[in-house]
């Protein structure tokens, strides 16, 4: 069956970098788009990264674009997130989704436990 | 940008009724309109594709329902059941992967 299962979040101060990291199985994985999407406490869903499975793109929302990096290496059917110059406002949890579509309509069908990143001194 | 927005921000009801949540889209999408379910401390799930209540995804029961088109759309739950108390999201495909802040069904 398809997992994605994260690690890499923690406590982190303002400033600093942080790489979050999420294994996927189940499924060839150089085949897939990945995504991250991020929920800050009692929020809703943002979305925060995309990357081609070929890597050949990368798209970043406004608010993360210059600091985080979109990864993935498909010999180990891992998508990652290195976070540079932490803020207060990146403090969320953040999943990995994996991204299919159907008649060029794209979703996210299989998403990852989900794990916290705060940014605090 | 697109944004979405749904209405309500979070509605009561009760075990039996029908439940309608509502998205609108700053600029036309067609169909590249996701439904998505998210009970607290849990990751989001997918419930509809691509609008339409003939792309539910597997596993998702029928009572679930999705309409619409262009820039205004609609999840319909048929009969609410006790697992349905949740938080629900709209997303666009269309441009920016942009979520709707979504709906919370709360228990009346």
């Amino acid at each position: 069956q398809v997992q994605l299962v994260q690690s890499g979040g923690g406590v982190v101060q303002p400033g600093r970098s942080l790489r979050l990291s999420c294994v996927t199985s189940g499924f060839i994985f150089s085949n897939y788009g990945m995504h991250w999407v991020r929920q800050a406490p009692g929020k809703g869903l943002e979305w925060v990264a995309s990357i081609k499975n070929d890597h050949t793109k990368k798209f970043y929302d406004d608010s993360v674009k210059g600091r985080f990096t979109i990864s993935r290496d498909n010999s180990k059917n891992t998508l990652y997130l290195q976070m540079d110059s932490l803020r207060g406002e990146d403090t969320a949890v953040y999943y990995c989704a994996r991204a299919d579509y159907y008649d060029s309509r794209g979703y996210f069908d299989f998403w990852g436990q989900g794990i916290l990143v705060t940014v605090s001194s | 940008d697109i944004q979405m927005t749904q209405s309500p921000s979070s509605l009561s009801a009760s075990v039996g009724d029908r439940v309608t949540i509502t998205c609108r889209a700053s600029q036309i999408i067609t169909t590249y309109l996701n439904w998505y379910q998210q009970k607290p401390g849990e990751a989001p799930v997918l419930l509809i594709f691509a609008t339409s209540a003939l792309n539910l995804n597997i596993g998702v029961p029928s009572r679930f329902s999705g309409s619409g088109s262009g820039t205004d759309f609609t999840l319909t739950i048929s009969s609410l059941q006790p697992e349905d108390f949740a938080t629900y999201y709209c997303q666009e495909s269309r441009s920016s992967w942009t979520f709707g802040q979504g709906t919370r069904v709360e228990v009346k």
